[in-house]
């Protein structure tokens, strides 16, 4: 079964920075393209990152562009999220997915449990 | 901000059926697939329905997605208290080059 095990939250002031990691197991990291998709107090999704499965191309959202950094180890089959700049709406959980295309679609297969990022 | 609308609560009684609504533009559910997603608050969130209305292994047929234009919806059927969560609608979009997810839609089992 995939796992994937986000790490690396925690309390930050704002203005400071921080960097998540995402641990992936049980399948092979190096095929897939990976998100950061997070979700703050009492609101809905909000998707973050994508970075290609060779980290060749990357997306991001319009609200961390310029102050968040997305990559991946395939050697350690690990992806990451720098985050700086941080400000207090960048507070939220935050979860990382596998991509997965198969049908003639992509879709967010698998996702992580979450680690919690606080800006105060 | 979510550039997919829908609406923010849908409630019925077990056994009833319902429907969430996801409403978009061109540039996201005109031109590209639409995927649900079923989540627990603090929870991972689990894919219920990718290319429009295809459901993934272990997902009950009750559950089914359709797409017309810029709109999509997801149907419960036979609705069950273990369906009560929080349902995003969800594209790419080829305007903001991102994945958007739509506002979400809370689901009460009365």
């Amino acid at each position: 079964q995939v796992h994937l095990v986000e790490s690396g939250g925690g309390v930050v002031q704002p203005g400071r920075s921080l960097r998540l990691s995402c641990a992936a197991s049980r399948f092979t990291f190096n095929n897939y393209a990976m998100h950061w998709v997070r979700q703050a107090p009492g609101k809905g999704l909000e998707w973050v990152a994508v970075i290609w499965y060779d980290g060749s191309d990357k997306y991001y959202a319009d609200s961390v562009k310029g102050r968040f950094t997305v990559s991946r180890d395939n050697s350690k089959d690990t992806m990451y999220l720098q985050m700086n700049s941080l400000r207090a709406e960048d507070t939220a959980i935050y979860y990382c997915a596998r991509d997965r295309c198969s049908g003639g679609d992509c879709f967010l297969d698998y996702w992580g449990q979450g680690t919690q990022v606080i800006v105060s | 901000q979510s550039v997919l609308t829908q609406s923010p609560s849908a409630s019925g009684t077990p056994g009833q059926r319902i429907t969430i609504s996801c409403s978009g533009s061109i540039s996201n559910i005109g031109n590209n697939t639409v995927k649900w997603y079923q989540h627990l608050p603090g929870t991972a969130p689990k894919l219920l329905i990718y290319y429009n209305n295809q459901r993934p292994s272990g997902v009950p047929d009750r559950l089914s997605g359709s797409k017309s234009g810029t709109s999509a919806s997801l149907a419960i059927s036979g609705l069950q208290s273990e369906d009560e969560a929080d349902y995003y609608c969800a594209a790419w979009d080829d305007s903001l080059n991102g994945y958007v997810f739509g506002t979400g839609t809370k689901v009460t089992v009365l």
